[in-house]
């Protein structure tokens, strides 16, 4: 059972470049989540999926898309990459219906933009 | 809509001290409480939760917490600090009959000083 996937564990992109940062979960969840970690902010919500075919903005939308590709997937993609959105990426997911349970969260994925 | 507030963000306590990490939740309903641990470089995982019933709930590690409704508190405490203990703690909050989205303080950071 593995639980929340990330892809990759690691990535430097050039200012202006895009990318898609990947997330699969094999939990039946019916929420996803991403969440990006910079020093002294705690956990910052960018975008989540109550359900498949739903997403919503969370805190700090600004220069993300999503897209709820299935029940199982979450990807989450940087248009045109600046380096304001260096930071460590997580992706999350939960039983939205079941809140007495808890989230399982993905190992997180290294950004750095230069 | 259920909040959190975690007090402090960053404790340092001497190893076989106790440690002591504080949070605070606004619910309108009875809410399920959680505890998160994130050590450097991993995702975040449950310490222990609060759902019903015994409202001393104890977790991995040696770690406990209790639920005081009066004071709408949830702190974490652990009899006596091991340098192992060293991370960033997160206190979460979600609610019975509402599609609840995960909920952070903005963590704490453990220190243990030798």
């Amino acid at each position: 059972n593995a639980g929340v996937t990330q892809t990759p564990k690691f990535q430097v992109l050039k200012t202006g470049q895009s990318m898609t940062l990947q997330c699969a979960q094999d939990m039946n969840h019916n929420s996803m989540y991403w969440y990006r970690q910079d020093p002294g902010m705690g956990l910052r919500l960018i975008y989540y999926s109550a359900s498949e075919g739903t997403t919503d903005k969370g805190e700090v939308p600004n220069g993300y898309n999503v897209s709820r590709l299935n029940k199982r997937e979450f990807s989450l993609r940087l248009e045109s990459a600046a380096p304001s959105q260096t930071s460590v990426y997580f992706c999350a997911s939960t039983m939205t219906d079941r809140p007495n349970t808890e989230a399982f969260f993905g190992q997180g994925t290294r950004l750095t933009v230069v | 809509a259920q909040s959190v507030t975690q007090l402090g963000s960053h404790v340092s306590v001497s190893e076989g001290a106790l440690v002591l990490l504080r949070c605070n939740y606004s619910s309108s309903v009875p809410p399920y409480l959680f505890w998160y641990v994130q050590y450097p470089n991993q995702g975040l995982q449950l310490l222990l939760k609060y759902t019903t019933g015994a409202t001393l709930v104890k977790g991995i590690n040696g770690f406990e917490a209790e639920f005081k409704k009066s004071e709408t508190s949830f702190h974490l405490t652990k009899p006596s600090a091991h340098m192992s203990d060293a991370a960033e703690y997160f206190c979460d909050v979600s609610e019975a009959g509402a599609n609840s989205k995960l909920t952070f303080g903005k963590g704490i950071t453990l220190s243990v000083r030798p």
